[in-house]
């Protein structure tokens, strides 16, 4: 079964610090990896995902995850934190073999203090 | 970046009575569009995966006769959510899966969701 771990339902950090979400997950076959972004009233944008190749992936607006197999990890992570960052934040996984079946961590609401 | 879009955006309905949700890919063809409930503060909740031209696939604890899926094309996916009740008051939000890309490697667009109250 799958199952995604989010640490944290709310951080917080200033403008232009490091933001780090972690997101944890369990898989019995390799997983394919995303993360989404979710702004008040609105659906999921995606961040990046992870599928095959290259263990550190780089998405939109600066944010970057790594892929740790060992760790089984994807934390999401981004140098400077800008205002319009603060957003909840989705992480989620799906069997490389299941046709779009997504399963959803229950998210990280990040707030970005001036 | 492929499109999806929801109608309406928000609705207020009576109890007892049905609410139709539309959910269309813009610009691709989605042979599978989910469709997920979101509580405030928490996460996605999967309600059921629709496929065109077949019956839709529900989640466990999901009453289908409750929520009616249709998918009739490969751009149009709708929820109806019938004799709704005030506990059905919730966001809800389609994805499509871009038929194009296909594979495992397929990647699901949101759709901004329905806001549905219910009094």
């Amino acid at each position: 079964a799958q199952s995604v771990t989010q640490l944290g339902s709310h951080v917080s950090v200033s403008e232009g610090a490091l933001v780090l979400l972690r997101c944890n997950y369990s898989s019995s076959v390799p997983p394919y990896l995303f993360w989404y972004v979710q702004y008040p009233n609105q659906g999921l944008q995606l961040l990046l995902k992870y599928t095959t190749g290259a263990t550190l992936v780089k998405g939109i607006n600066g944010f970057e995850a790594e892929f740790k197999k060992s760790e089984t990890s994807f934390h999401l992570t981004k140098p400077s934190a800008h205002m319009s960052d603060a957003a909840e934040y989705f992480c989620a996984v799906k069997r490389g073999s299941t046709l779009g079946r997504l399963y959803f961590g229950r998210g990280t609401q990040l707030t970005v203090w001036p | 970046g492929a499109v999806v879009s929801q109608h309406p955006s928000w609705v207020i309905c009576k109890s007892g009575t049905s609410v139709k949700i539309e959910c269309r890919s813009l610009d691709f063809q989605a042979t599978t569009m989910f469709w997920y409930r979101q509580f405030p503060k928490q996460s996605l909740m999967l309600m059921a995966t629709s496929n065109e031209g077949s019956k839709a696939t529900y989640e466990q604890g999901v009453e289908k006769d409750k929520f009616l899926i249709n998918h009739a094309s490969l751009t149009l996916s709708t929820l109806t959510v019938t004799s709704a009740h005030p506990e059905d008051s919730s966001f809800y939000i389609c994805s499509a899966r871009d038929a194009q890309t296909g594979g495992s490697t397929d990647t699901q667009y949101f759709g901004p969701g329905t806001r549905l109250t219910v009094l």
